[in-house]
């Protein structure tokens, strides 16, 4: 079956530094998608990785290992709009998006 | 209209009735999707429309239909609701190919089942 694990929770501090892990196993990869959910809101779309290696855009970056079938997601100088959660989606061999469940990403002040 | 608009914005029904979300696009996408929401779940993927005429079924179609008789619009009816189908709905719409073709969403309708 198609899986994609993400921790439930997360909490950091105003200003630090967080990683947000993702590992999936899939029926084929054709790139990874990370987006950020406010409570009560739609998912917005942050960052895409079909090759190996970290994009970076702006406070956020995304590095991708398609050997190890991970990912994680990297939100540098928090703030508290930070706070949501942050879904991990892969395009599988259907170019279809299997979700995770999600990461609640508490910011503490 | 900017975006994906959804209507109803919520909706309490009654078990058995019939009931149609609304979804509409105006950025000319020419895929279409329809998502579920739960508590402690992933978005999970209920029908799907690569372009207008054409309709696919997601991991979770029994209970749904849709329709895509042009490119704007795609609705999602649920012929006799049950209580399982309480749930926040996403509709959101994507370039159709390869490329990174991010999706939009739509603000989602929360529908309750009683």
């Amino acid at each position: 079956g198609q899986n994609i694990d993400q921790p439930t929770e997360m909490t950091a501090t105003e200003g630090a530094i967080v990683q947000i892990n993702c590992t999936y196993q899939t029926s084929g990869f054709n790139g990874l998608f990370w987006y950020q959910q406010h409570a009560g809101e739609a998912p917005t779309f942050l960052s895409y990785n079909v090759l190996d290696g970290l994009e970076e855009k702006g406070r956020f970056s995304s590095f991708l290992s398609r050997s190890k079938g991970y990912s994680y997601l990297l939100l540098k100088e928090l703030q508290m709009k930070d706070s949501a959660s942050y879904l991990c989606a892969v395009r599988d061999s259907n170019y279809q998006l299997i979700w995770g469940a999600g990461t609640k990403l508490i910011i503490k002040p | 209209i900017a975006g994906i608009t959804q209507a109803p914005t919520s909706q309490i029904l009654a078990a058995g009735r019939r009931m149609t979300l609304r979804c509409t696009q105006d950025m000319r996408h020419n895929a279409m999707y329809w998502y579920r929401q739960d508590l402690g779940l992933g978005l999970r993927l209920i029908h799907y429309s690569n372009t207008a005429g054409t309709t696919g079924k997601g991991e979770v179609p029994d209970g749904y239909s849709v329709s895509r008789a042009n490119t704007d619009d795609f609705p999602l009816t649920l012929a006799s609701a049950v209580p399982s189908q309480t749930s926040v709905y996403f509709c959101a719409s994507s370039e159709e190919g390869a490329g990174y073709n991010e999706q939009f969403f739509g603000p989602g309708t929360r529908l309750t089942v009683l």
